[in-house]
């Protein structure tokens, strides 16, 4: 299994759509979750961590259960700009990340 | 605040010559600096953790012999990728973190270097 899991999609929303993505990982220990973006032939951008609590900014929620060892990405009223691929990552007691293999996006018009 | 640059952004170059690839922090201290391949529609895999003026920690399947990492300063960790072959050729990323004030865990990435062999 692996340690970090996201379904690659595409995921194919109208501009305005809502969408949620899921990513799931494998180790208990996992410390720290954190959701990134990536356009074509670029670096990963952070987008945001993940907290316990559940963080938002703004269209962007983000929420961690730990019980069933899941992050998730919410997007609200999707732009068209939004289309990227979208990559969670974990750490464990160390700073080094493990990423997922990503969750592509296209908002259509 | 938090840039990390890359150089070169792209190169291509002859099978069995070596390439080096430069990750400088510009405006920061970077105690930890980290090296990521990434293939198409694949993730970033990391391939080796490097603390400055210590030799840098490899993953499990990367040749340090072949993947020659140099963190000489605080801002500047150089990879050297030798006697390539087009097997290599990749997207190489690396990220750089230990801002003070915003946590140790925090990577702030390249641009990366996308590296074909011929």
């Amino acid at each position: 299994r692996k340690e970090v899991e996201q379904d690659p999609g595409p995921f194919n929303v109208p501009e305005g759509a809502t969408v949620a993505f899921n990513c799931t990982y494998s180790n208990s220990a996992s410390q720290s979750f954190f959701w990134y973006r990536q356009d074509c032939r670029k670096e990963p951008k952070l987008l945001m961590s993940v907290y316990s609590s559940g963080n938002e900014d703004g269209r962007f929620t983000a929420q961690l259960n730990r019980a069933s060892q899941y992050i998730s990405l919410l997007i609200r009223d999707s732009k068209l700009s939004d289309s990227a691929t979208y990559l969670c990552a974990v750490t464990l007691n160390t700073d080094k990340l493990i990423f997922g293999t990503g969750t592509r996006l296209q908002v259509f018009p | 605040g938090a840039v990390v640059s890359q150089h070169p952004s792209w190169v291509i170059c002859k099978s069995g010559t070596s390439v080096k690839i430069e990750c400088r922090s510009l405006d920061f201290q970077a105690t930890t600096m980290f090296w990521y391949r990434q293939f198409p529609k694949q993730s970033l895999m990391l391939m080796a953790t490097s603390n400055e003026g210590s030799k840098a920690t490899y993953e499990q399947g990367v040749e340090k012999d072949k993947f020659l990492i140099n963190h000489a300063s605080l801002t500047l960790s150089t990879l050297t990728v030798t006697s390539a072959h087009p097997e290599d050729s990749s997207f190489y990323i690396c990220s750089a973190s230990g801002l003070a004030g915003i946590g140790t865990d925090t990577q702030y990435f390249g641009p990366g270097t996308r590296l074909t062999v011929l």
